[in-house]
């Protein structure tokens, strides 16, 4: 079984305070993804990966980044956290094309 | 960019009945995949669709990807208390696109 893994479930952080969120998958998937999930707004995509080392904007990459220096690991960075970041975010890895499959999610709060 | 349509977007059911919901796009797909996600879950995986017309089971899941390739249907039999969550539909264009979610439909099973 694909097996995707993030480092916390829940996350209370403060304005202003720099955020790392990591996701490890386990099945050698080239693609990695970071979305943020809020109510009414369904999955919207922050950045994706297609290999180590290698980063692409999402559709709301603004006030993310991202680091993919293992291919199993890709981790998303809040440079400075706002309370506009309060969210769920969930990582999901895949073959090249293939089926995403998604970790338990980090619901964030910031206060 | 591409939008998914995913109906209805909530649905209250008496447990035993079966159940449908259909996701559209103006858009045609080669890929289309259906998700469930528990409250305060990542979402999983439930069956993957991959050429028009197809029909595929998953214990009392039967998907179909729409031969127009431009929609997507999921029903379940038999609704049972643990069907209850949000069902994502996704949907990819051409090879090595990023999929496209749906907004979801929430399900609630009475008992």
């Amino acid at each position: 079984d694909v097996k995707v893994t993030q480092s916390s479930r829940y996350l209370v952080k403060r304005t202003g305070e720099k955020v790392f969120l990591e996701c490890v998958q386990d099945m050698d998937h080239e693609n990695m993804f970071w979305y943020r999930q809020d109510p009414g707004l369904g999955l919207r995509l922050i950045y994706f990966s297609y290999d180590v080392k290698m980063k692409e904007k999402g559709d709301i990459p603004e006030g993310y980044s991202v680091s993919r220096e293992k291919k199993e690991r890709f981790s998303l960075i809040l440079e400075s956290a706002s309370t506009n970041q309060t969210s769920m975010y969930l990582c999901a890895s895949s073959l090249i094309a293939g089926e995403q499959y998604f970790g338990p999610g980090t619901r964030l709060t910031v206060t | 960019g591409q939008q998914l349509n995913q109906s209805p977007q909530s649905m209250f059911i008496q447990e035993g009945e079966d159940v449908s919901m259909n996701c559209t796009s103006s858009s045609i797909f080669n890929t289309w995949l259906w998700y469930k996600q528990d409250p305060g879950e990542g979402p999983v995986l439930l069956i993957a669709l991959y050429k028009a017309g197809e029909l595929t089971s998953n214990g009392r899941l039967t998907a179909q990807f729409g031969i127009t390739r431009k929609d997507s249907f999921l029903n379940i039999s038999a609704s049972i208390p643990s069907d209850v969550g949000i069902y994502f539909c996704a949907g990819q264009g051409d090879y090595g696109q990023n999929f496209v979610f749906g907004p979801g439909t929430r399900l609630s099973v009475l008992p």
